[in-house]
């Protein structure tokens, strides 16, 4: 049972271009999540896709945007990169919350990205 | 939003110790998990523990939801058990809100 998969390992940018990340979800898991985690900290919530849409956003800038494909794969794309997005991009997926009747489930996370801007 | 605090910050134990990593959160939470991160980053999972009591292994852990607070104990430990313990919860709005973690040092 493959868990949850991120590509690339590494990546370098130089600011103000742009990256796309990706990630495809534990098998049975249709959620995913998004973080970033910077040197030293915990990782911070991003935003949440569920069913192609964006279901729930943390406080990041609209450079950060994302997609959520048939497959329940997804894709985090940040604009106008910054020396300040440098850090390790975590993808996690968890079952449906769709209507949990506030249940919650366990999220599982993908190695990550760890992505460098010059 | 939530906030979730972890003590200490850092721990150093010689390899046979045992420990106990603390969780304390400021609202009530319908998931609570804990994760150990390895040196590459890799987020691994530990425990789902939203209340009650969990073990597996040397490892076991304790959240008491009335008290907003979670415990993770560690038995004779290893030089493996190093790296940095993450607490994690979700306050019925989907995402995790993580603390700053426990760095654990276990010395041979």
């Amino acid at each position: 049972d493959a868990g949850v998969t991120q590509s690339p390992t590494h990546l370098i940018k130089t600011r103000g271009q742009q990256v796309t990340l990706r990630c495809s979800p534990k098998s049975g898991h249709d959620t995913v999540s998004w973080y970033q985690q910077a040197l030293g900290q915990g990782p911070q919530f991003i935003f949440q896709y569920y069913e192609e849409e964006e279901r729930q956003r943390g406080n990041f800038p609209d450079r950060f945007s994302g997609h959520q494909f048939p497959n329940y794969s997804s894709e985090l794309n940040v604009n106008a990169l910054l020396l300040g997005d440098s850090a390790l991009y975590l993808c996690a997926s968890s079952p449906t919350m769709g209507d949990r009747g506030g249940d919650s489930y366990e999220q599982y996370f993908g190695p990550g990205t760890r992505l460098t801007v010059t | 939003g939530i906030q979730v605090e972890q003590s200490p910050p850092d721990l150093i134990l010689q390899e046979g110790a045992n420990s106990t990593l603390r969780c304390n959160f400021s609202d009530s939470v319908n998931n609570l998990q804990w994760f150990h991160q390895n040196p590459w980053g890799q987020l691994i999972n530990l425990f789902y523990i939203p209340s009650g009591t969990k073990q597996n292994g040397r490892l076991s852990a304790t959240t008491v939801a009335t008290e907003r607070y979670s415990l993770l104990y560690i038995s004779s430990s290893q030089t493996t058990d190093s790296g940095v313990y993450f607490c994690a919860v979700e306050r019925y709005d989907y995402k995790l809100s993580f603390g700053a973690g426990t760095t654990v040092t276990v010395r041979a």
